[in-house]
């Protein structure tokens, strides 16, 4: 079964500055997505970026990156020029077409001012 | 559009009770997602419907758990009899396509069972 790993339950970064978040995941799939996913203090979920595994460009959504290492299985998320809005519990998530979304315990990330 | 409207926002109630939680999805949206999220066991997902249908309930804990859409615009998730252990919060979603499209979620729904 496909599992995903976020190893870091909370981190913290200074407002303007960078921080990265860790995702790993297991699977025997060629073919597959990854998402990052945001939760803020309201609860809702709120879609940040997706990755599909077959393009080897990292997806880029204006102060968010990822770098995808297909061969590591790896799916960092990189948060430039940190704000206060993105305090929240950020999630990692797998699809491929065998299985249902796989989502990670996530990452509880503050934002200092 | 509103997006994924889910109610009530919060439910108590008591053990042995019965549970129903709605979901109106994004209108035009083909799939329907209902989630579950503990400390424990972080996001799950229950099951999801295509065009109304149920294609997936793999995710539902138990019989206790019943999901209906009787039509596009509506979806419920009904415990029946609850217990401490589903205190939870219920999350609606609803994309275009499966998964490969964006996920929109509702608020969700914090549920207690005391």
């Amino acid at each position: 079964a496909q599992t995903v790993t976020q190893s870091q339950p909370e981190m913290s970064v200074q407002e303007a500055e960078t921080v990265t978040l860790s995702c790993t995941y297991d699977t025997s799939e060629n073919n597959y997505y990854l998402f990052w996913y945001k939760q803020p203090p309201s609860r809702q979920m709120i879609l940040v970026i997706r990755q599909e595994a077959y393009k080897q460009q990292n997806a880029t959504e204006n102060r968010f990156s990822v770098n995808f290492q297909k061969a590591a299985k790896s799916f960092s998320l990189k948060i430039s020029d940190s704000q206060l809005g993105d305090t929240a519990m950020y999630f990692c998530a797998f699809f491929s077409g065998n299985t249902p979304l796989v989502f990670g315990k996530g990452t509880r990330l503050s934002v200092i001012a | 559009d509103a997006g994924v409207i889910q109610s009530p926002r919060h439910e108590v109630t008591e053990m042995g009770q019965e549970v129903t939680l709605r979901c109106k999805p994004i209108s035009g949206h083909d799939y329907l997602f209902w989630y579950r999220q503990t400390m424990m066991r972080g996001l799950e997902l229950l099951i999801y419907f295509n065009n109304n249908v149920p294609i997936d309930d793999s995710g539902m804990p138990e019989d206790r758990f019943s999901a209906k859409m009787p039509n596009a615009s509506f979806s419920t998730l009904k415990i029946q009899p609850s217990e401490p252990r589903d205190s939870a919060v219920y999350f609606c979603a609803s994309s275009l396509g499966l998964f490969t499209d964006t996920q929109y979620f509702g608020p969700g729904t914090r549920l207690t069972v005391l």
